[in-house]
């Protein structure tokens, strides 16, 4: 299996602009995680889907963060506009379980985003 | 609200000799503990999880213990070697049972050859 792809690894943007960061979980896994990365937070859980649908988005910053899986084997997280405290390293995760599992959580590369 | 603590922050070792990382939680009402592995520029590896009912896990050169009562893990690294240079990061499922993981700061390990 490839694991969990993301995709891009790195994206650099000026403020103002619109990024769109992408994940493939591995096949069969039915949930599926975004978490973001700094040296100030640690790793945060901004939401996560079960069979497609968001679970629990709390950890969202605000508007300008959205996510969306619309099939089993993508999902998208989008900040419009964007700002320079969103730097930062966004990584997506997918694990076998199902709505509220504790399975095993396989991590991807992550994307690293520079806001100018 | 659960929080997750990890001592020390790095930690520099001779290789070969034998370290234990810390970890503590404030409430112990978890479903498992994950230890993960943090390479510089890359994602998380799971290194062992281990269940609420469980007391430790073994993998190869690697312990990990669990005692909820008292909110701490520790990670137990035999024989260290350059290789096993990286941060290491604990996670616990929270006690909503939302799928949730959270994560300590990790700690940076270095082990000199």
């Amino acid at each position: 299996d490839a694991g969990v792809i993301q995709s891009p690894r790195h994206e650099v943007t000026e403020m103002g602009q619109e990024v769109t960061l992408r994940c493939k979980p591995i096949s069969g896994h039915n949930s599926l995680f975004w978490y973001r990365q700094t040296m100030m937070r640690g790793l945060e859980l901004l939401i996560y889907f079960n069979n497609n649908v968001p679970i629990d988005d709390s950890g969202m910053p605000e508007d300008r963060f959205s996510a969306k899986m619309p099939n089993a084997s993508f999902s998208t997280l989008k900040i419009q506009p964007s700002e320079p405290r969103d730097s930062a390293v966004y990584f997506c995760a997918s694990s076998r379980g199902g709505q509220g599992s504790t399975d095993t959580q396989y991590f991807g590369p992550g994307t690293r985003l520079t806001v100018l | 609200k659960q929080e997750v603590t990890q001592i020390p922050a790095a930690l520099s070792v001779p290789e070969g000799e034998n370290l234990v990382l810390n970890c503590s939680f404030t409430d112990s009402a978890i479903y498992n503990l994950q230890w993960f592995r943090q390479d510089p520029g890359k994602g998380l590896t799971s290194l062992l999880l281990i269940q609420s009912s469980q007391r430790e896990q073994t993998s190869g050169r690697l312990n990990a213990s669990l005692d909820k009562s008292s909110g701490r893990s520790t990670l137990y690294i035999a024989a260290s070697q350059p290789g096993d240079s990286a941060t290491y990061l604990c996670a616990v499922h929270g006690s909503s049972n939302t799928g949730k993981l959270i994560f300590g700061q990790g700690t940076t390990l270095q082990v000199k050859p």
